[in-house]
């Protein structure tokens, strides 16, 4: 099982549409979760951290459930520029004092919005 | 603020051949550094990371090597290049321990003929 799983997707909607992605992870030490966007052929950008109370940029909101080891991403009225790759990354610990958490990412959850 | 350049943007080179991929960091001082690498369709594999000058961890056993000779430079290279090292090699960078919260830089896109 891979450790962190998404739909490759692609998910084709409609602009103005809402879509929501789903990610799931395995480990249950992982303290922190991210959203990135990659577009074709250029390197990830962070769209947002994801927090357990849930969090909202615009139409962004990203939701975390520990309990089911399980995030989304929702985006609303969808528009032609948010046609890109979504990554779902967790933090692996590295169980040493000092050690920095290993990122983790999920392979990535196609977007294409259309007119 | 803080800005990461990576270079050369492509790079084709035959097998066999030596690699140097060069990252630099600007904007801040002691950073952690990090490889990684998209292969085509696949999720990014990290390969080294660095928390200081001259201080490198390797993730996966491979015949590439990195090194941090300045506080914001890290670079990757190989001496024999294999078919199987094509890729998108991408650089990132971490503010000290307080954050997880990686930013990466432009990337390299490497063709191995």
């Amino acid at each position: 099982r891979k450790e962190v799983e998404q739909d490759p997707g692609p998910f084709n909607v409609p602009e103005g549409a809402t879509v929501a992605f789903n990610c799931t992870y395995s480990n249950s030490a992982s303290q922190s979760f991210f959203w990135y966007r990659q577009d074709c052929r250029k390197e990830p950008k962070l769209l947002m951290s994801v927090y357990s109370s849930g969090n909202e940029d615009g139409r962004f909101t990203a939701q975390l459930n520990r309990a089911s080891q399980y995030i989304s991403l929702l985006i609303r009225d969808s528009k032609l520029s948010d046609s890109a790759t979504y990554l779902c990354v967790v933090t692996r610990p590295q169980g040493f004092s000092g050690g920095y958490n290993k990122l983790i990412f999920g392979a990535g959850t196609r977007l294409a919005v259309h007119p | 603020s803080q800005t990461i350049h990576q270079w050369p943007a492509t790079l084709v080179q035959p097998v066999g051949s030596p690699l140097s991929l060069e990252c630099t960091v600007e904007g801040t001082s002691n950073p952690n550094l990090y490889w990684y690498r998209q292969a085509a369709g696949r999720g990014l594999q990290l390969l080294f990371y660095s928390v200081g000058i001259g201080q490198i961890s390797s993730e996966v056993p491979q015949n590439l090597s990195a090194s941090r000779p300045q506080d914001r430079q890290f670079i990757l290279s190989s001496k024999k290049l294999l078919l199987s090292d094509s890729g998108f090699y991408l650089c990132a960078w971490r503010r000290g321990e307080s954050t997880d919260t990686q930013y990466f830089g432009p990337g390299t896109r490497l063709t191995v003929l």
